[in-house]
């Protein structure tokens, strides 16, 4: 079975600046996909970015970036210039071919003006 | 469609009335996963289905819970005698590979309360 793992429970970030949320995962498949959703108070889970694990090439998308580690099995998301719409829970998400996503515990960002 | 559609947005009922959600994935997409998301903000998994079949229904409480995904029709996932833990966002997915890149599609959740 896949776990997923978020040790940050609540970060928080000044306005424009970069944070960096952690996510590592256990898992025996070798072709899987990792995700990151952004779940604002609303509650709607928005995609961030994804990354294909045979991929060696960080994904990007805007201000997301991904530092995936396939080896250590790790997968954090950098967020660059930071804006107070940011402030949301961040989920990690692991899914292969089992079509099972397994999510993280989350971490709740605060963006402060 | 080009979303996840799930109605109702809200629903309340009653301890030990049934309650039933709907879940109408993006056309085209041939998966379906059912999550339950408990105030705590953890996710839970209940139930996937490929196209009209049960896939993995693990996470399923199996006494009280059931879910269908028939042809031409809404997904939809029945809780009877419903309690108050149950209380909850029960998301839908769907996803589909596509040109090799898979991506789940998430629905904006259907908020139910027991009372």
């Amino acid at each position: 079975a896949q776990t997923v793992t978020q040790s940050q429970p609540e970060m928080s970030v000044q306005e424009a600046e970069t944070v960096t949320l952690s996510c590592t995962y256990d898992t025996s498949e070798n072709n899987y996909y990792l995700f990151w959703y952004k779940q604002p108070p609303s509650r709607q889970m928005i995609l961030v970015i994804r990354q294909e694990a045979y991929k060696q090439q960080n994904a990007t998308e805007n201000r997301f970036s991904v530092n995936f580690q396939k080896a250590a099995k790790s997968f954090s998301l950098k967020i660059s210039d930071s804006q107070l719409g940011d402030t949301a829970m961040y989920f990690c998400a692991f899914y292969n071919a089992g079509n099972m996503l397994t999510f993280g515990g989350g971490t709740r960002l605060m963006v402060k003006p | 469609g080009e979303e996840v559609a799930q109605t109702p947005k809200h629903l309340v009922r009653g301890e030990g009335q049934k309650a039933k959600l709907y879940c109408a994935p993006i056309k085209g997409h041939s998966y379906v996963f059912w999550y339950q998301q408990v105030l705590k903000n953890e996710f839970k998994f209940l139930i996937s289905f490929q196209n009209e079949n049960v896939f993995d229904e693990t996470g399923m409480p199996k006494e009280r819970f059931s879910a269908k995904c028939l042809p031409n029709s809404p997904c939809s996932l029945e809780i009877q005698a419903t309690k108050l833990e149950d209380s909850a966002v029960y998301f839908c997915a769907s996803s589909q590979f596509a040109t090799g890149v898979l991506e789940a599609f998430f629905g904006q959740g259907t908020r139910l309360t027991v009372v």
